[in-house]
């Protein structure tokens, strides 16, 4: 079956980074673009942005550019998504999501969703 | 940006109730590109419905889509034990995606 597996939870301190993975299996990797949505303990969803697995082109959402850095490695089928700079704001569960959407332009709906992945970010 | 606008906040309704949740959209959605998920605490959110009237594979029938333009519903006929949960409505027509606030449907 078409799944999503991401990486464990992270602790990190304010002003490091955090990469999280996120491993695709039961489809052809580079077939679907893989998005980042995040939320915040007790909050809604937040959209981060979006990577090709197939070219490695990226669209981040506006708050997040210069801080965040998708990318992909074709050979685990595995995408990551890098956040510097970190806050306790960031502090968050973050997901990846398979777009289900027609083209690079029309982007869709997202199925399925990886687990999350908690970060706390905490001195 | 489009700004989604969930209504109500919370919703307090029995099994067997009919639930009626609003998306509202600061502009028209292109190609009523509107979609609905389900999250239940702890879950990662679950995609229901799409594009607007289209349900996922394996959901219910008792959940439907409907709407245009700038305004979307989404109707559970009759709830569950577990449809209790926050659903949330998502634009993808138009970048950035973006998520409105998020309705809780509780047990009255």
């Amino acid at each position: 079956q078409v799944q999503l597996v991401q990486s464990g939870a992270e602790v990190k301190k304010p002003g490091a980074s955090v990469k999280v993975s996120c491993k695709a299996s039961g489809y052809t990797f580079s077939t679907y673009f893989i998005h980042w949505v995040r939320q915040a303990p007790g909050q809604g969803l937040e959209w981060m942005g979006i990577i090709n697995p197939s070219g490695g082109s990226t669209d981040y959402a506006q708050k997040f550019q210069g801080r965040v850095t998708m990318t992909r490695d074709k050979s685990t089928s595995t995408v990551y998504m890098e956040l510097s700079s970190l806050r306790s704001e960031d502090t968050a569960v973050y997901y990846c999501a398979r777009d289900l959407g027609l083209s690079w332009l029309v982007r869709g709906w997202f199925d399925p969703w990886g687990q999350g992945t908690l970060v706390t970010v905490s001195s | 940006e489009i700004v989604l606008t969930q209504s109500p906040d919370t919703l307090s309704l029995s099994p067997g109730e009919r639930a009626t949740l609003s998306c509202r959209a600061s502009q028209s959605l292109s190609s009523n590109y509107l979609a609905w998920y389900q999250q239940k605490p702890g879950q990662a959110p679950r995609l229901l419905i799409f594009g607007p009237s289209n349900r996922a594979t394996g959901i219910p029938d008792r959940f439907s889509g409907s709407g245009s333009g700038t305004d979307f519903a989404l109707t559970i006929s009759r709830l569950e034990p577990e449809d209790f949960a926050v659903y949330y409505c998502q634009q993808y027509g138009t970048s950035p995606l973006t998520f409105g606030g998020g309705t809780k449907v509780e047990v009255k």
